[in-house]
């Protein structure tokens, strides 16, 4: 299958700090990602989807001034947490969608946990 | 909007046999339902998926069910092994013109006891 690369897959920063989280489609050129948020035995909250080269589309509820997306390339998208909290503590993960129109398969990366002290 | 419900949220079956989980969605017009798996502290790994036009798809122990009318589908594991202890997450999406976003069920956390 697709390989989606995370990076990093655990980060601790201080209070204030901002943090940047990478999303690779290592196989594929992939039009649209997706990041999400996960709370301990929890789903998956789609925080907002990345379209290649456009804005991001944050759903309901999400700062986006609070998590930056860019989607600078077909295989790269990165979630920026600024002045991060520690209630910005989670596990969040990407995914990346494979094909073109009416390809809806999504593949995802690995996870990062972010730790805000 | 959108609502996926997944049942059970917890679900312990002896090694060897069966695995039920089921989803039902609210959204008529959602025609891709994949189903993934995720172990603790990883992403989830896609494991199967149907769409609409098709009511029935297997791969090896694992299938998938798919009643558009009802609208529910389901994931089936027969022969279980203590590998398949993980969390399982069925999902919708609404592909072709839509989004392609997914909207996740709850999880069910499946333990198989040896």
């Amino acid at each position: 299958g697709a390989v989606v690369s995370q990076h990093p897959s655990w980060v601790i920063c201080k209070s204030g700090t901002s943090v940047k989280i990478e999303c690779r489609s290592l196989d594929f050129q992939a039009t649209t990602m997706f990041w999400y948020r996960q709370f301990p035995k929890q789903s998956l909250m789609l925080m907002a989807t990345s379209n290649e080269g456009s804005k991001a589309t944050y759903e309901q509820g999400v700062e986006k001034d609070k998590f930056l997306i860019n989607h600078a390339s077909l295989t790269l998208s990165t979630l920026t947490v600024t002045s991060a909290h520690p209630e910005d503590s989670s596990f969040y993960i990407c995914s990346a969608r494979v094909g073109g129109q009416g390809q809806n398969i999504q593949y995802f990366g690995a996870g990062t946990r972010l730790s805000v002290l | 909007g959108e609502n996926v419900e997944q049942h059970p949220s917890t679900l312990s079956v002896q090694e060897g046999d069966s695995a039920v989980i089921k989803c039902t969605y609210s959204d008529s017009a959602s025609n891709y339902f994949p189903w993934y798996k995720q172990e603790l502290g990883k992403g989830p790994q896609l494991i199967i998926d149907i769409r609409s036009n098709v009511g029935e798809k297997k791969d090896q122990r694992i299938a998938v069910t798919l009643n558009k009318t009802a609208k529910h589908f389901s994931l089936h594991i027969t022969e279980t092994q203590p590998e398949d202890s993980a969390v399982y997450f069925c999902a919708a999406s609404i592909g072709d013109s839509g989004t392609y976003k997914y909207i996740f069920g709850t999880g069910t956390r499946l333990k198989v006891l040896a």
